[in-house]
Protein backbone atom coordinates (compact mmCIF):
# COMPACT_ATOMS: atom_id res chain seq x y z
CA UNK A 1 0.00 0.00 0.00
CA UNK A 2 1.29 3.37 -0.66
CA UNK A 3 1.97 5.41 2.27
CA UNK A 4 1.06 9.36 2.58
CA UNK A 5 3.18 10.93 5.27
CA UNK A 6 1.69 14.43 6.10
CA UNK A 7 3.38 17.13 8.06
CA UNK A 8 2.84 19.01 9.91
CA UNK A 9 0.07 17.37 12.26
CA UNK A 10 -0.89 20.89 13.77
CA UNK A 11 0.78 24.84 13.06
CA UNK A 12 -0.67 28.12 13.71
CA UNK A 13 -0.05 30.72 11.98
CA UNK A 14 -1.07 34.53 11.99
CA UNK A 15 -3.43 36.52 9.61
CA UNK A 16 -1.39 37.13 6.27
CA UNK A 17 1.25 34.40 6.51
CA UNK A 18 2.32 31.96 3.74
CA UNK A 19 1.47 28.68 5.15
CA UNK A 20 2.64 25.36 3.11
CA UNK A 21 1.55 21.64 4.23
CA UNK A 22 3.08 18.74 2.55
CA UNK A 23 2.66 15.26 1.84
CA UNK A 24 5.20 12.89 1.06
CA UNK A 25 4.87 9.85 -1.12
CA UNK A 26 6.02 6.10 -0.29
CA UNK A 27 5.84 5.06 -4.37
CA UNK A 28 5.78 7.06 -7.39
CA UNK A 29 2.12 8.47 -7.56
CA UNK A 30 2.82 10.74 -10.79
CA UNK A 31 -0.08 13.78 -10.18
CA UNK A 32 -2.45 11.89 -8.63
CA UNK A 33 -2.69 13.77 -5.42
CA UNK A 34 -5.25 15.48 -4.33
CA UNK A 35 -6.09 18.38 -0.98
CA UNK A 36 -9.14 18.52 1.08
CA UNK A 37 -10.44 21.08 3.48
CA UNK A 38 -12.40 19.81 6.48
CA UNK A 39 -13.84 22.73 8.87
CA UNK A 40 -15.36 21.21 12.21
CA UNK A 41 -19.02 19.61 11.54
CA UNK A 42 -18.56 19.47 7.70
CA UNK A 43 -17.76 17.57 4.81
CA UNK A 44 -14.24 17.65 3.42
CA UNK A 45 -14.15 20.09 0.82
CA UNK A 46 -11.63 19.53 -2.52
CA UNK A 47 -9.28 22.05 -3.22
CA UNK A 48 -6.49 20.88 -5.01
CA UNK A 49 -6.65 17.99 -7.60
CA UNK A 50 -3.93 16.66 -10.17
CA UNK A 51 -1.22 18.05 -7.53
CA UNK A 52 -1.56 21.64 -9.27
CA UNK A 53 -5.34 22.11 -10.37
CA UNK A 54 -7.64 24.73 -8.38
CA UNK A 55 -11.20 23.02 -7.64
CA UNK A 56 -13.69 25.21 -8.74
CA UNK A 57 -14.22 28.17 -6.45
CA UNK A 58 -11.40 27.89 -3.99
CA UNK A 59 -9.39 30.72 -3.72
CA UNK A 60 -6.71 31.92 -5.54
CA UNK A 61 -4.70 32.24 -2.43
CA UNK A 62 -4.67 28.16 -2.21
CA UNK A 63 -2.19 26.76 -4.69
CA UNK A 64 -0.13 22.85 -5.08
CA UNK A 65 2.87 21.97 -6.34
CA UNK A 66 5.13 18.56 -6.13
CA UNK A 67 8.62 18.02 -5.85
CA UNK A 68 9.68 14.24 -6.46
CA UNK A 69 7.64 12.05 -4.42
CA UNK A 70 6.71 15.44 -2.04
CA UNK A 71 3.54 17.12 -2.62
CA UNK A 72 2.72 20.98 -1.05
CA UNK A 73 0.17 23.11 -0.28
CA UNK A 74 0.80 26.47 0.24
CA UNK A 75 -1.74 29.55 1.16
CA UNK A 76 -0.39 32.63 0.03
CA UNK A 77 -1.85 35.11 2.52
CA UNK A 78 -3.71 33.08 5.34
CA UNK A 79 -7.22 34.33 6.44
CA UNK A 80 -9.80 33.46 9.12
CA UNK A 81 -11.89 31.26 7.18
CA UNK A 82 -8.65 29.04 6.54
CA UNK A 83 -8.63 27.40 9.67
CA UNK A 84 -9.53 24.04 9.00
CA UNK A 85 -7.89 20.19 9.05
CA UNK A 86 -6.26 19.83 5.48
CA UNK A 87 -5.63 16.42 4.22
CA UNK A 88 -4.02 14.75 1.09
CA UNK A 89 -5.00 11.65 -0.30
CA UNK A 90 -3.50 9.60 -3.34
CA UNK A 91 -5.64 8.08 -5.64
CA UNK A 92 -3.50 6.59 -8.35
CA UNK A 93 -3.74 3.01 -6.63
CA UNK A 94 -6.08 0.78 -4.44
CA UNK A 95 -6.19 1.02 -1.79
CA UNK A 96 -6.58 4.91 -1.48
CA UNK A 97 -4.85 6.61 0.91
CA UNK A 98 -5.41 9.75 3.11
CA UNK A 99 -2.61 11.38 4.52
CA UNK A 100 -3.09 12.31 8.25
CA UNK A 101 -4.61 15.64 8.08
CA UNK A 102 -2.53 19.00 9.31
CA UNK A 103 -5.01 21.13 12.14
CA UNK A 104 -4.40 24.58 10.85
CA UNK A 105 -5.07 27.12 13.50
CA UNK A 106 -5.32 31.26 13.55
CA UNK A 107 -2.36 32.50 16.00
CA UNK B 1 -26.31 21.28 -8.62
CA UNK B 2 -25.03 18.12 -7.19
CA UNK B 3 -26.40 16.55 -4.28
CA UNK B 4 -25.04 12.95 -2.50
CA UNK B 5 -27.39 12.44 0.15
CA UNK B 6 -26.70 9.95 2.91
CA UNK B 7 -28.94 7.77 4.92
CA UNK B 8 -29.26 4.76 7.35
CA UNK B 9 -26.28 5.56 9.64
CA UNK B 10 -27.83 4.57 13.04
CA UNK B 11 -26.60 2.42 15.98
CA UNK B 12 -26.28 -1.31 16.01
CA UNK B 13 -25.05 -4.22 17.80
CA UNK B 14 -21.58 -5.50 17.35
CA UNK B 15 -21.65 -8.24 14.89
CA UNK B 16 -24.81 -6.68 13.25
CA UNK B 17 -25.65 -5.90 10.04
CA UNK B 18 -26.37 -1.95 8.64
CA UNK B 19 -27.10 -0.77 4.67
CA UNK B 20 -25.97 2.67 3.82
CA UNK B 21 -27.67 4.30 0.69
CA UNK B 22 -26.58 7.45 -1.10
CA UNK B 23 -28.65 9.01 -3.08
CA UNK B 24 -27.66 11.00 -6.08
CA UNK B 25 -28.90 14.32 -7.71
CA UNK B 26 -28.02 16.62 -10.62
CA UNK B 27 -25.99 14.84 -12.70
CA UNK B 28 -25.86 11.54 -14.60
CA UNK B 29 -24.77 8.94 -12.08
CA UNK B 30 -24.28 6.00 -14.39
CA UNK B 31 -21.40 8.37 -15.95
CA UNK B 32 -19.32 8.34 -12.44
CA UNK B 33 -17.14 6.27 -10.43
CA UNK B 34 -18.29 6.71 -6.47
CA UNK B 35 -16.83 5.93 -3.42
CA UNK B 36 -17.53 5.46 0.36
CA UNK B 37 -15.44 7.04 2.87
CA UNK B 38 -15.62 7.17 6.62
CA UNK B 39 -14.30 9.47 9.58
CA UNK B 40 -13.93 8.21 13.54
CA UNK B 41 -14.39 10.21 15.71
CA UNK B 42 -12.26 13.11 16.28
CA UNK B 43 -9.84 11.07 13.59
CA UNK B 44 -9.14 11.51 10.04
CA UNK B 45 -10.33 10.48 6.66
CA UNK B 46 -10.27 6.82 5.80
CA UNK B 47 -11.43 5.67 2.19
CA UNK B 48 -13.35 2.69 2.63
CA UNK B 49 -14.37 1.60 -1.12
CA UNK B 50 -14.78 2.46 -4.65
CA UNK B 51 -17.04 1.03 -7.05
CA UNK B 52 -16.83 1.57 -11.22
CA UNK B 53 -19.65 3.54 -13.05
CA UNK B 54 -21.10 0.36 -14.09
CA UNK B 55 -20.75 -1.44 -10.56
CA UNK B 56 -18.73 -4.53 -12.44
CA UNK B 57 -15.23 -3.28 -10.33
CA UNK B 58 -15.32 -2.94 -6.99
CA UNK B 59 -12.56 -1.95 -3.96
CA UNK B 60 -12.26 -2.00 -0.74
CA UNK B 61 -9.68 -1.01 1.84
CA UNK B 62 -8.31 -4.04 4.07
CA UNK B 63 -10.31 -2.80 7.11
CA UNK B 64 -13.33 -4.19 5.83
CA UNK B 65 -12.48 -6.35 2.81
CA UNK B 66 -14.56 -9.17 3.11
CA UNK B 67 -17.58 -7.64 5.53
CA UNK B 68 -18.92 -4.52 3.40
CA UNK B 69 -19.79 -5.05 0.37
CA UNK B 70 -20.36 -1.36 -2.14
CA UNK B 71 -23.14 -1.87 -4.81
CA UNK B 72 -25.22 0.90 -7.43
CA UNK B 73 -28.56 0.99 -8.78
CA UNK B 74 -28.31 3.34 -11.84
CA UNK B 75 -31.57 3.32 -13.05
CA UNK B 76 -31.97 4.73 -9.11
CA UNK B 77 -29.00 6.91 -9.32
CA UNK B 78 -28.30 5.28 -5.58
CA UNK B 79 -24.76 3.88 -4.12
CA UNK B 80 -25.21 1.45 -1.30
CA UNK B 81 -22.83 -0.15 1.49
CA UNK B 82 -23.73 -3.02 2.77
CA UNK B 83 -21.52 -3.28 6.47
CA UNK B 84 -22.17 -7.04 7.56
CA UNK B 85 -19.79 -8.00 11.31
CA UNK B 86 -20.05 -4.66 12.49
CA UNK B 87 -17.32 -4.12 14.90
CA UNK B 88 -16.91 -1.29 17.46
CA UNK B 89 -14.04 0.32 15.71
CA UNK B 90 -16.68 1.15 12.22
CA UNK B 91 -17.97 3.30 14.60
CA UNK B 92 -17.59 6.40 12.13
CA UNK B 93 -19.55 9.09 9.85
CA UNK B 94 -19.62 7.83 6.71
CA UNK B 95 -19.80 9.74 3.70
CA UNK B 96 -20.18 9.11 0.29
CA UNK B 97 -18.44 10.93 -2.93
CA UNK B 98 -18.44 10.72 -6.43
CA UNK B 99 -15.86 10.15 -8.67
CA UNK B 100 -11.74 12.08 -8.23
CA UNK B 101 -13.81 13.50 -5.11
CA UNK B 102 -14.89 16.51 -6.32
CA UNK B 103 -18.28 15.94 -4.25
CA UNK B 104 -19.41 14.66 -1.02
CA UNK B 105 -22.32 14.09 1.07
CA UNK B 106 -23.37 14.89 4.42
CA UNK B 107 -22.45 11.43 5.87
CA UNK B 108 -23.96 9.84 7.79
CA UNK B 109 -23.26 8.66 11.53
CA UNK B 110 -23.03 4.76 12.42
CA UNK B 111 -22.75 3.87 16.05
CA UNK B 112 -21.79 0.09 17.02
CA UNK B 113 -22.26 -0.64 20.58
CA UNK B 114 -24.13 -3.10 22.82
Amino acid sequence: DIQMTQSPSSMSASLGDRVTITCRASQDIGNYLSWFQQKPGKSPRRMIYGATNLAAGVPSRFSGSRSGSDYSLTISSLESEDMAIYYCLQSIQYPFTFGSGTKLEIK
Amino acid sequence: EVQLVESGGGLVQPGRSLKLSCAASGFTFSDYNMAWVRQAPTKGLEWVASISYGGSNTHYGDSVKGRFTISRDNAKSTLYLQMDSLRSEDTATYYCARGTFAYWGQGTLVTVSS
